[in-house]
């Protein structure tokens, strides 16, 4: 168990510019999601996928916002002209089978907009 | 819709007395309930999980909570803070079931525990 692994750490960018974080979850689990934290609060649902497929898409995630999982392994979570509002810490959770089974975080990417 | 209330954003005690960090939850159906701990610049970390066997559950580091469905609480304590404490403390609900909107957490805004010495 190598745990959830997520890339880069940390991401600074300007506003405007598109951005790609990886996921790498622990191994036998079937599903992973997708939460962002900012300064202050607890972390926020954005999309989960079981398996390759995605099951559930926050009405937080605006159309600038996408989430791939081709192979049921790895995902990408993909922001398109970032604005400053998506300044946030991006994690990634893993967990084998049902809702009674906990998700396990990675580190985070935390993102920063110039 | 499920939701949850940490009540104290910042908790302060001195080290080795008591820590009570209090959690209160909404959801329609019995729930799964978890705590976890976040130190700075990491993800989070599993302390404790309830899914419906014992009320009182135990976890990592000394800590416990007790689900009280009456009081639709989930308290978590440790009887003796330990500096390495310190850290923000989330408490968490998901939902039963398999449906495919029962995957996932919904967080509470988190309490920073400081311990001091």
């Amino acid at each position: 168990d190598t745990g959830v692994s997520q890339n880069p750490r940390h991401k600074i960018t300007k506003r405007g510019q598109n951005v790609t974080f990886r996921c790498d979850p622990i191994s036998e689990h079937n599903r992973l999601y997708w939460y962002r934290q900012t300064l202050g609060q607890g972390p926020e649902f954005l999309t989960y996928f079981q398996n390759e497929a995605q099951l559930e898409k926050s009405r937080l995630l605006s159309d600038r916002f996408s989430a791939e999982r081709p192979k049921g392994s790895f995902s990408t979570l993909e922001i398109q002209r970032t604005e400053q509002g998506d300044s946030a810490m991006y994690l990634c959770a893993s967990s084998q089978g049902p809702s009674n089974q906990p998700q396990h975080f990675g580190d985070g990417t935390r993102l920063s907009i110039l | 819709a499920q939701s949850v209330t940490q009540l104290g954003s910042h908790v302060s005690v001195s080290e080795g007395a008591l820590v009570l960090l209090r959690c209160n939850y909404s959801s329609s159906v019995p729930p799964y309930l978890f705590w976890y701990v976040q130190y700075p610049n990491q993800g989070l970390q599993l302390l404790l999980k309830y899914t419906s066997a014992a009320t009182l559950v135990k976890g990592i580091n000394g800590f416990e909570a007790e689900f009280k469905k009456s009081e639709t609480s989930f308290h978590l304590t440790k009887p003796s803070a330990h500096m390495s404490d310190a850290a923000e403390y989330f408490c968490a609900v998901n939902t039963r079931g398999g449906g495919t909107s029962y995957g996932k957490l919904t967080f509470g805004q988190g309490t920073i525990l400081t311990v001091h010495p």
